[in-house]
């Protein structure tokens, strides 16, 4: 137990779908992360929130839309997904960082969630 | 660009013997950590040990000790005493940025 929360941990969803994956850290974090974990690529960094403002989006397409509504929870929000976006999404959460891009601290992760597009 | 390398897509080990995993990474930052972090089949991810680029000492966490070399940009992993339950892929991570994993067995 991390302290970190992902559900669900399993989801199948159609590509005309919209379904959202949600994170939560009872860790008293600042930063949250989204990475997606896959066989060809093994962890791809998201995005970043750092007090709740973006301060990472890496070149992730528009069918991915994060929120981050507090510094414990984090969402992301999926429509219109292709097979090859199927992986393992991990979420993770740090001490918040003072600036941007410096000394980011260790990540507790959360599970998973497995998505699977059909 | 940061950048971070893993020269060793899969190595294996002797159970009760030591192995070293290696990473090199590249940054102009001067203060930074470095992270191993380790998942196992079960895909949780935990991190093994960190290291602070201002401190020259390495970082040990009872079997797991680092190889910091700051001019070399270079960040190894020693297991010692490995057991069963060290199975699994390690990365090493500058910051939140991920080499692509060293996928470790170890052999009864």
């Amino acid at each position: 137990e991390t302290g970190v929360t992902q559900t669900p941990r399993h989801l199948v969803m159609g590509m005309t779908n919209k379904k959202s994956l949600k994170c939560e850290q009872h860790l008293g974090h600042n930063a949250m992360y989204w990475y997606k974990q896959s066989a060809k690529k093994p962890l791809e960094l998201m995005f970043v929130y750092n007090f709740k403002e973006q301060t990472e989006n890496n070149s992730v397409p528009s069918r991915f839309s994060p929120e981050c509504p507090n510094s414990s929870h984090l969402f992301l929000h999926l429509h219109t997904l292709q097979p090859e976006d199927s992986a393992l999404y991990l979420c993770a959460s740090s001490q918040g960082l003072l600036e941007r891009r410096v000394t980011y601290n260790e990540q507790f992760f959360g599970p998973g969630t497995r998505l699977t597009v059909l | 660009a940061q950048t971070v390398t893993q020269s060793q897509p899969e190595m294996s080990v002797q159970e009760a013997e030591t192995v070293t995993l290696s990473c090199t990474y590249d940054t102009s930052e001067n203060n930074y950590y470095l992270f191993w972090y380790k998942q196992p089949p079960s895909r949780q991810m935990i991190l093994v040990i960190r290291q602070e680029a201002y401190k020259q000492q390495n970082a040990t966490e009872n079997r797991f000790s680092v190889n910091f070399q700051k001019a070399a940009k270079s960040f190894s992993l020693k297991i010692s005493d490995s057991q069963l339950g060290d199975t699994a892929m390690y990365f090493c991570a500058f910051g939140p940025l991920f080499g692509t994993g060293t996928r470790l067995k170890v052999l009864a």
